[in-house]
């Protein structure tokens, strides 16, 4: 089955510079790659997404970059705000596929004022 | 209702009891799943459903079972608590392939925080 491994598992940046977070996955059938946010006590929620036919995808200060003969794709999250702390969790799965998204462990990102 | 709707959101069990958490939704999604939450794991799938009357297992399915009676409700039982099933659980639904979608943004219930003593 698919395995996600995301970098790192904390995250603690100044409020305005950016933040990067690191996934890779192992099943190279994996064509579906989303971001969730979960803010504390709450749901996760999707941020962005992307498909295996773009490289890149961006959403105002949020962007997610692919990388599909490295297996690795990223967050990056410019001009940090107090709101964007909150963990994140990056996730992949086979487009078709009826068995679910499979998650990274999550990145706790701290915005230090 | 408007989503999806989870409950207990919070219960306290004694472990050997047998538990249900109750999942609903109103999105007439074909495909809803459950994950349990633990810290420093992650989202880890439990079971999931890709129709009514069809399920699946998924990453950690012992000592849990679920049942897809109709296309709104997919309840998750637990037929003996153990501590180690302490955790947030998180039922969720998606399009699936053949709902007009090839790839189903899952949209998530509040969780039930569940502890077993």
């Amino acid at each position: 089955g698919e395995n996600v491994e995301q970098h790192p598992s904390t995250l603690s940046v100044q409020e305005g510079d950016s933040a990067v977070i690191k996934c890779t996955y192992s099943d190279s059938a994996s064509n579906y790659f989303p971001w969730y946010k979960q803010e504390l006590g709450k749901r996760p929620q999707l941020i962005i997404d992307i498909r295996s036919n773009v490289g890149e995808k961006k959403d105002q200060r949020i962007a997610v970059t692919l990388n599909k003969t490295a297996k690795h794709f990223s967050l990056h999250i410019t001009e940090t705000q107090p709101e964007d702390s909150a963990v994140y969790f990056c996730a992949a799965k086979r487009g078709g596929g009826a068995d679910g998204l499979t998650f990274g462990k999550g990145t706790h990102l701290i915005i230090q004022p | 209702i408007a989503g999806i709707t989870q409950a207990p959101t919070s219960q306290i069990l004694a472990a050997g009891r047998r538990m249900t958490l109750r999942c609903t939704q109103d999105m007439r999604h074909n495909a809803m799943y459950w994950y349990r939450q633990d810290l420093g794991l992650g989202l880890r799938l439990i079971h999931y459903s890709n129709t009514a009357g069809t399920t699946g297992k998924g990453e950690v399915p012992d000592g849990y079972s679920v049942s897809r009676a109709n296309t709104d409700d997919f309840p998750l039982t637990l037929a003996s608590a153990v501590p180690s099933q302490t955790s947030v659980y998180f039922c969720a639904s998606s399009l699936r392939p053949g709902q007009g979608a090839v790839f189903g943004e899952l949209f998530f219930g509040e969780g039930s925080r569940l502890t077993v003593l």
